[in-house]
């Protein structure tokens, strides 16, 4: 049972604009959510997370927006670099240390200049 | 400070063999984790650790098993290699930092170690 469910599995966007990945959740215990970037060949680095207690979180380019009545949150990159291109997965937890989580099959970014 | 160091990165085992993935953190985090990444999908967790001395089963063990005997190590040992074990697995070490309400999330992976199982 897949409870995390992300998309696109792979995005082509255009140097300067807009990447929008999506993901969707079953569990309403679920009260973390992280984003992961994953270079090839490297481990993932944690990228921002959200608690639900606020409806968006803003971090440089990146940005997550939440809406819990909807089950659902999205990764928005602004200004989309070809150093960005990476495979990016969302994840839900029930608490940060929580060591239940629960990933995305990810998303395979490519930014072209 | 090292962060998170995996070795071997590359191996290739026979159906039946033996072999321990070893994983070593500089960061004195208390939590460890051992996850693989099958092509395509998501991270699914193996075992995990939230001090020396203490393991616990993630979603996928069977057909692992682990130690930690100190905060800095945590060993994943594959007996009688199997081909689903085929996959690329990664360590990680976490940390959280604030109120136990909120807080901050600190999280280091390896460079993960690849492996097939022929």
């Amino acid at each position: 049972q897949q409870q995390v469910k992300q998309s696109p599995q792979s995005l082509i966007v255009q140097k300067g604009g807009i990447s929008i990945i999506n993901c969707a959740y079953e569990n309403t215990a679920f009260d973390y959510f992280p984003w992961y970037q994953q270079f090839p060949g490297k481990g993932p680095a944690l990228l921002i997370a959200i608690r639900p207690d606020v409806s968006e979180k803003k971090e440089g380019r990146f940005t997550i927006s939440f809406n819990k009545s909807a089950k659902q949150f999205s990764l928005h990159i602004m200004d989309s670099q070809p150093g960005d291109s990476a495979t990016y997965f969302c994840a839900a937890s029930k608490g940060i240390l929580n060591n239940d989580m629960r990933f995305g099959a990810g998303t395979r970014l490519t930014v072209k200049p | 400070n090292a962060g998170v160091t995996q070795t071997p990165k590359f191996r290739i085992l026979k159906i039946g063999q033996s072999m321990t993935l070893q994983c070593t953190q500089d960061m004195n985090h208390n939590y460890m984790y051992w996850y693989r990444q099958d092509p395509g999908m998501g991270l699914k967790l193996i075992y995990y650790s939230v001090g020396a001395g203490i393991t616990d089963k993630g979603e996928v063990p069977n057909g692992y098993n682990v130690s930690r005997s100190t905060t800095e190590d945590f060993p994943l040992r594959l007996e009688l290699a199997a081909p689903s074990q085929t996959s690329v697995y990664f360590c990680a070490s976490r940390t959280k930092t604030g109120s136990i309400r909120g807080g901050t999330d600190t999280q280091y992976f390896g460079p993960g170690t690849r492996l097939t199982v022929l």
